[in-house]
């Protein structure tokens, strides 16, 4: 149990273009999902905080107008980076929180690569 | 600000010794402390969850130790195998929040 899944595992877009990238949780309700980012060599930096239909709250220095956070269900939440630029290429990775669990224990994605070129 | 470092950053021993990963963090007020491997270009797997009312977990050759008191865990990993070769990440939970993460400590288990 507890798994959850990210779509698509890989994106290369071009400069400029906008890419959405979907996170869900298949065998549980998930209230609330986070998003990391990972550049190379570099550990797990959190992004924001998604509360199924609330607004996300965005860690500081994360633009919420470049990345655009909807989680309109309890098991689908959504990232979307708008005009993206070469040095938003990186490995982003969601996670889930059970909330039958009290204990905060968080499930994470098999991640999705961006290459913006 | 919860700050969490991982020491050491790299680590390359040969097979079947054991060996012990550091971690250590700012904050006391933790929810739980979670140990992940992560393989090259790959997601996190969840080695071992301890929550902040734990001392230590075991699962397997890996057992991890939690000192919440003093801001320090360790993972110890018994008759270590060219399999364990991987990047280690230590995080930190403070409940309804996100985790914070360690660097990491790159493992090499030589053949």
């Amino acid at each position: 149990g507890a798994v959850v899944s990210q779509h698509p595992s890989w994106v290369i877009c071009k400069s400029g273009t906008s890419v959405k990238i979907e996170c869900r949780s298949l065998d549980f309700q998930a209230t609330t999902m986070f998003w990391y980012r990972q550049f190379p060599k570099q550990s797990l930096m959190l992004m924001a905080t998604s509360n199924e239909g609330s607004k996300a709250t965005y860690e500081q220095g994360v633009e919420k107008d470049k990345f655009l956070i909807n989680h309109a269900s309890l098991t689908l939440s959504t990232l979307t980076v708008t005009s993206a630029h070469p040095e938003d290429s990186s490995f982003y990775i969601c996670s889930a929180r059970d909330r039958r669990l009290a204990f905060y224990e968080q499930y994470f994605g098999p991640g999705t690569r961006l290459t913006v070129t | 600000k919860q700050e969490v470092t991982q020491i050491p950053a790299a680590l390359s021993v040969p097979e079947g010794e054991n060996l012990v990963l550091n971690c250590s963090f700012t904050d006391s007020a933790i929810y739980n402390l979670q140990w992940f491997r992560q393989d090259p270009g790959k997601g996190l797997t969840s080695l071992l969850l301890i929550q902040s009312s734990q001392r230590e977990q075991t699962s397997g050759r890996l057992n991890a130790s939690l000192d919440k008191s003093s801001g320090r865990s360790t993972l110890y990993i018994a008759a270590s195998q060219p399999g364990d070769s991987a990047t280690y990440l230590c995080a930190v939970g403070g409940g309804a929040d996100g985790l914070t993460f360690g660097k990491g400590t790159h493992l090499i288990i030589q053949p």
